[in-house]
């Protein structure tokens, strides 16, 4: 079966360095998104992407943070300057086609990002 | 604002049924989730019901969904140790993208 796959699985990073994550969504999927974790904490949504743009972000998604898709197959969430607060784990997730609700979400292993 | 609430633990005995509870605010939710996430695992897919329906089974799995109550529930029929994992809930509103999840609710199954 097709999965949503994400790299690395754990990444260290200093405060206030980029740390780029990367994903690569079932390849007929159209519908790109990014949530986070934070230990003991819900899941959080940060952003979703259609159509080579942001569809929707929430709060957390402030000016630091950036999402691309690069080629036909990657999906990457930017960090610009990480803070100790980022330190969560961070799912990638991909949805098929057909309207926005009636397909379900796609999850990824996460990355958990550790921020020193 | 939107919020999914679910209580945090779930003990029982290995062959019994387990039944996990989700509640919700946002009355225009659409679809409902259940998700499981194993240790160092990603969020499995498990089942998912619209809004118009009450009851959906798939296997083990039955959903009950009471939206009066805005209130769902995940039935495992014969609970296996493998069965234990932490189960989230999540409900999407139709006209976003997102989901909105629950705490997650932690199954320990005794042998």
């Amino acid at each position: 079966e097709p999965e949503v796959t994400q790299t690395p699985s754990h990444q260290v990073t200093q405060m206030g360095q980029e740390v780029i994550l990367r994903c690569v969504p079932i390849s007929n999927h159209l519908y790109f998104y990014w949530y986070r974790q934070i230990l003991g904490q819900k899941v959080e949504f940060l952003v979703s992407f259609y159509n080579n743009e942001i569809s929707e972000k929430s709060e957390i998604f402030d000016d630091q943070f950036s999402v691309e898709r690069p080629d036909g197959s990657n999906f990457t969430l930017k960090i610009r300057s990480t803070k100790l607060e980022d330190s969560a784990m961070y799912f990638c997730a991909s949805k098929g086609q057909g309207t926005v609700n009636n397909q379900p979400q796609h999850f990824g292993d996460g990355t958990r990002l550790s921020i020193l | 604002g939107e919020d999914v609430e679910q209580s945090l633990f779930l003990s029982v005995r290995e062959g019994d049924s387990s039944v996990i509870n989700c509640t919700y605010t946002d009355s225009s939710s659409t679809y409902l989730y259940w998700y499981k996430q194993e240790p160092g695992a990603g969020l499995q897919l498990l089942t998912y019901i619209f809004s118009n329906m009450d009851m959906k089974q798939d296997q083990r799995l039955t959903v009950l969904l009471n939206k009066k109550d805005k209130h769902l529930s995940l039935r495992i029929a014969d609970t296996q140790t493998g069965d234990s994992a932490i189960y989230f809930c999540a409900e999407s509103t139709s006209g976003t993208y997102k989901y909105i999840f629950g705490t997650g609710t932690r199954l320990k199954v005794l042998a």
